[in-house]
């Protein structure tokens, strides 16, 4: 079956600028968690959406926000980009109660360079 | 912040197994070690995770030690293509937060 897939796989913004970027879950997994991955912070937590209601948030300022729709697809958006923004974002998607024993499934993520 | 430990990096020669250890001295009695690794330029992937007792997979074998403050992941016979960032993870049941650390470089060696 289809991995998870997010879209676009590489992306440049300008400071100021917002960006959305998409992520398309494993056919009947419902929850989707966002990551950031830097090379000074590593990877860190974002948010987690389950049934179009975030469940879980991580401790990122109110620019980074997120929504999932009924299909389980989801966006995350980024407004007034900062040169600090710049990092691969990963998507992770897992069925009702899977990710307990078998772990989160991760899409090849988004790099986002911001200039 | 991770609530583990683990070495900055390792070496392992090809063919032989590769034992990164895990240090998670403040885990409690509900939360359960997860580990995954990440090749270059992809998303992590879940190799395994176990409360107490030792867990074998068709990828790795996961030794908890009995106090649960620390762990060892096995690689049973290391390839080149089990280079990678390997990462430690301490998370409950029901909570869906993993906290990654910086994990252990490993680098499989022909």
């Amino acid at each position: 079956k289809a991995g998870v897939t997010q879209t676009p796989r590489y992306l440049i913004k300008t400071r100021g600028q917002q960006v959305t970027l998409s992520c398309s879950p494993i056919s009947g997994h419902r929850s989707v968690s966002w990551y950031q991955q830097t090379p000074g912070q590593g990877l860190q937590f974002l948010f987690e959406y389950f049934s179009e209601t975030q469940r879980n948030k991580g401790n990122f300022p109110g620019r980074f926000s997120g929504r999932q729709f009924s299909n389980s697809r989801s966006e995350m958006n980024v407004s007034t980009l900062e040169l600090g923004d710049s990092a691969l974002y990963l998507c992770a998607s897992s069925g009702l109660g899977q990710s307990f024993n078998y772990g989160y499934t991760f899409g090849s993520g988004t790099r986002l360079t911001v200039v | 912040d991770a609530k583990t430990t683990q070495p900055p990096s390792m070496d392992c020669a090809e063919g032989r197994a590769a034992n990164l250890p895990c240090n998670h001295s403040t885990i409690s009695g509900n939360e359960y070690v997860y580990w995954y690794r990440q090749i270059h330029s992809q998303g992590p992937q879940y190799i395994i995770h176990g409360l107490k007792n030792n867990e074998t997979n068709e990828m790795a074998s996961l030794i908890i030690t009995e106090d649960r403050k620390s762990s060892t992941l096995i690689l049973p016979h290391a390839t080149l293509r089990d280079t990678a960032v390997y990462y430690c993870i301490v998370r409950e049941r029901n909570n869906n937060d993993m906290r990654f650390g910086a994990g252990t470089r490993l680098t499989v060696k022909p």
